[in-house]
């Protein structure tokens, strides 16, 4: 099994531009989700799933939007990409209560 | 909803001595509580977990304690390393269906020196 794979590893983008950050995991996890890491404020939930057709906002949602029309894959995109949305992205999958964390996606906005 | 406080945010010790990291919670409904190890560049790894029918459950060197009276749960490391130089984040969930949040606390860098 590979896991919970993440792209792009890194992405440079300009004020305003969009994009999608890609999220998979092969272990027929029905609960996934997003979070996002920023210095001294620990892992922020962003947007979850728990299964196909299925999205609720977590913590942080403002500027991302989620859907979920597959259990392996749960997209993020950023509409209009803003300054303040640079951070780590980490997309996480759960079976019962044990979950795992993705490598990651470092996002710089400029 | 739950709310997870953590502390220190920071702590520094030397090797060959232990560390405690203590969390609190909000929701008594809360039922499991593990404990991430994340090194720098990496992704948070699961290093251990309780779930609220135990009060204590050790795996080598890295024990966790549940007090579900007070609300918090503890990370204890012993005989500490260098390599155990890393952020650790608590987080607690409830129910047992697996489509619960899991709310982390906000952290502790823990630093091991030689």
């Amino acid at each position: 099994n590979a896991g919970v794979t993440q792209t792009p590893k890194f992405q440079v983008l300009k004020t305003g531009q969009s994009m999608t950050l890609q999220c998979a995991q092969d272990m027929n996890h029905e609960y996934m989700s997003w979070y996002r890491q920023d210095p001294g404020m620990g892992l922020r939930l962003i947007h979850y799933s728990v299964g196909a057709g299925i999205t609720d906002q977590g913590e942080v949602p403002n500027g991302y939007n989620v859907s979920r029309s597959t259990t392996e894959d749960f997209p993020l995109r950023l509409l209009s990409a803003a300054p303040s949305q640079t951070s780590v992205y980490f997309c996480a999958s759960k079976t019962g209560q044990q979950q795992y964390f993705g490598p990651g996606t470092r996002l710089t906005v400029t | 909803g739950e709310n997870v406080e953590q502390h220190p945010s920071t702590l520094s010790v030397q090797e060959g001595d232990s560390a405690v990291i203590k969390c609190t919670y909000s929701d008594s409904a809360s039922n499991y509580f593990p404990w991430y190890k994340q090194e720098l560049g990496k992704r948070p790894q699961l290093i251990i977990d309780i779930r609220s029918n135990v009060g204590e459950k050790k795996d080598q060197r890295i024990a966790v304690t549940l007090n579900k009276t007070a609300k918090h749960f503890s990370l204890h490391i012993t005989e500490t390393q260098p390599e155990d130089s890393a952020v650790y984040f608590c987080a607690a969930s409830k129910g047992g269906g697996g489509s619960e949040k899991l709310v982390f606390g906000k952290g502790t860098k823990l630093t091991v020196n030689p």
